[in-house]
């Protein structure tokens, strides 16, 4: 079955400090992997994702992921973070197909401080 | 990228009353959109696949007759939650594939904030 670990449940990390975001994947078949953000109260929004080709992908507000498939991961990443940085991280995989949804990680909040 | 709405953004209704929700797809014809739950501070949890023309799929433990899915038109899909009570108080998000580009992405609406009193 399909199903997606993100190990951290609260990250805290210092304003202008870099970010790792860890995400682990099981699927059996070639993945789709999307990052999404959310801040309280609101919807998700897409960061970025992988569908196939170069494994480094860039998304928005300067994140960016790399798949390994060697390691079953997608980990997100950002060089210098800002306070409205803050919020909660869903790391989703799915794939190619009309009636598959995404599966969802449990998510990461994070936190920025000063 | 494609437009998913979902309407209304928040509701407040007495225990034993009926809400629906609405989720369209504003420029694209999605035959398939999902429904997902949201509990504060957790994950989504994918409750059902609605399916245009023919009835939802639900996921175990979801309870068909409690959550009502219709899928009517292309770019329309309803959940209404009939008797809801307190414990249905959550966060609803809907989503819908676009085909187009032969990627097929799923589009999130902004969510539904249903609070049972």
């Amino acid at each position: 079955a399909q199903s997606v670990t993100q190990p951290d449940i609260h990250i805290t990390v210092s304003e202008g400090a870099s970010l790792e975001l860890r995400c682990n994947y099981s699927y059996g078949a070639t993945p789709y992997l999307f990052w999404y953000v959310q801040s309280p109260g609101q919807g998700l929004q897409l960061l970025l994702k992988y569908f196939s080709g170069d494994t480094l992908v860039q998304g928005i507000k300067g994140f960016e992921a790399e798949f390994k498939r060697s390691q079953s991961s997608f980990n997100l990443r950002k060089p210098s973070v800002h306070w409205s940085d803050a919020a909660e991280y869903f790391c989703a995989v799915g794939r190619n197909s009309g009636n598959t949804p995404l599966v969802f990680g449990k998510g990461t909040r994070l936190s920025v401080i000063a | 990228g494609a437009v998913v709405s979902q309407h209304p953004s928040r509701v407040i209704c007495k225990s034993g009353t009926s809400v629906k929700i609405e989720c369209r797809s504003l420029d694209f014809q999605a035959t398939t959109m999902f429904w997902y739950r949201q509990f504060p501070k957790k994950s989504l949890m994918l409750m059902a696949t609605s399916n245009e023309g023919s009835k939802a799929t639900y996921e175990q433990g979801v309870e068909k007759d409690k959550f009502l899915i219709n899928h009517a038109s292309l770019t329309l899909s309803t959940l209404t939650v009939t008797s809801a009570h307190p414990e249905d108080s959550s966060f609803y998000i809907c989503s819908a594939r676009d085909f187009r580009g032969g990627q097929h992405e799923q589009f999130f609406g902004p969510g539904t904030r249903l609070t049972v009193l």
